[in-house]
């Protein structure tokens, strides 16, 4: 049962740390999706690759996020410094784009609680 | 930009009963339409999707709409089950298949 893998599932930091989340997707998937949730509300795109290369991350706060793709098994969001503010679940989804378009499945995300 | 507008924010049914959750979008160009339900403490699991050369596709119980000329689509769940309750989302992709989400309907089926 192939599966997008998220760690960690939970993390509490003092602000001002650094906080760094990673995904591995579904072995074969092009595409890589992150998304912010806060109190079961919408998810709020933050950024997103194809074949490791960015595509859009407007959403994502330059100042103090990034997100990168060393390899094809690995998708890292990385939040410095952090702040209250940025406590979410964190979500990485993975995709292969098939048919011209693109079904993503969700890892079980990271539980962020910056005190 | 893209945006995805969804409603209703809240939904109660008789176990039972019909829901309808209902969804716009705003980029002409999307071509895609998943629907998600997430449950308590859990990841977003798609459970239907439709393709834009598509106006209805159905799957037991569920079934989904798309009106490309409205920019509308709609998720249609009948016979409800206690097990339906959840939230559930709508998302459009569009140009370079960027998948944008709605703002979620949380659904109570009351036994």
């Amino acid at each position: 049962d192939a599966r997008v893998t998220q760690t960690p599932r939970h993390k509490v930091t003092e602000m001002g740390q650094e906080v760094t989340m990673r995904c591995q997707p579904i072995l074969g998937h092009n595409t890589v999706f992150w998304y912010r949730q806060t109190m079961m509300q919408g998810l709020e795109l933050l950024a997103y690759f194809r074949n490791r290369a960015p595509l859009d991350d407007s959403g994502m706060p330059k100042d103090r996020f990034s997100a990168e793709m060393p390899d094809a098994t690995l998708a890292t969001l990385k939040i410095q410094p952090s702040e209250p503010r940025d406590s979410a679940v964190y979500f990485c989804a993975s995709g292969l784009v098939r048919g011209g378009v693109t079904e993503a499945f969700f890892g079980q995300g990271t539980r962020l609680t910056v005190v | 930009g893209e945006n995805v507008e969804q409603h209703p924010s809240t939904l109660s049914v008789q176990e039972g009963d019909s829901a309808v959750i209902k969804c716009t979008y705003s980029d002409s160009a999307s071509n895609y339409f998943p629907w998600y339900k997430q449950e308590l403490g859990k990841r977003p699991q798609l459970i239907i999707d439709i393709r834009s050369n598509v106006g209805e596709k159905k799957d037991q119980r569920i079934a989904v709409t798309l009106n490309k000329t409205a920019k509308h689509f709609s998720l249609h769940i009948t016979e409800t089950q206690p097990e339906d309750s959840a939230v559930y989302f709508c998302a459009a992709s569009g140009g370079y298949n960027k998948l944008i989400f709605g703002a979620g309907t949380r659904l109570a089926v009351h036994p």
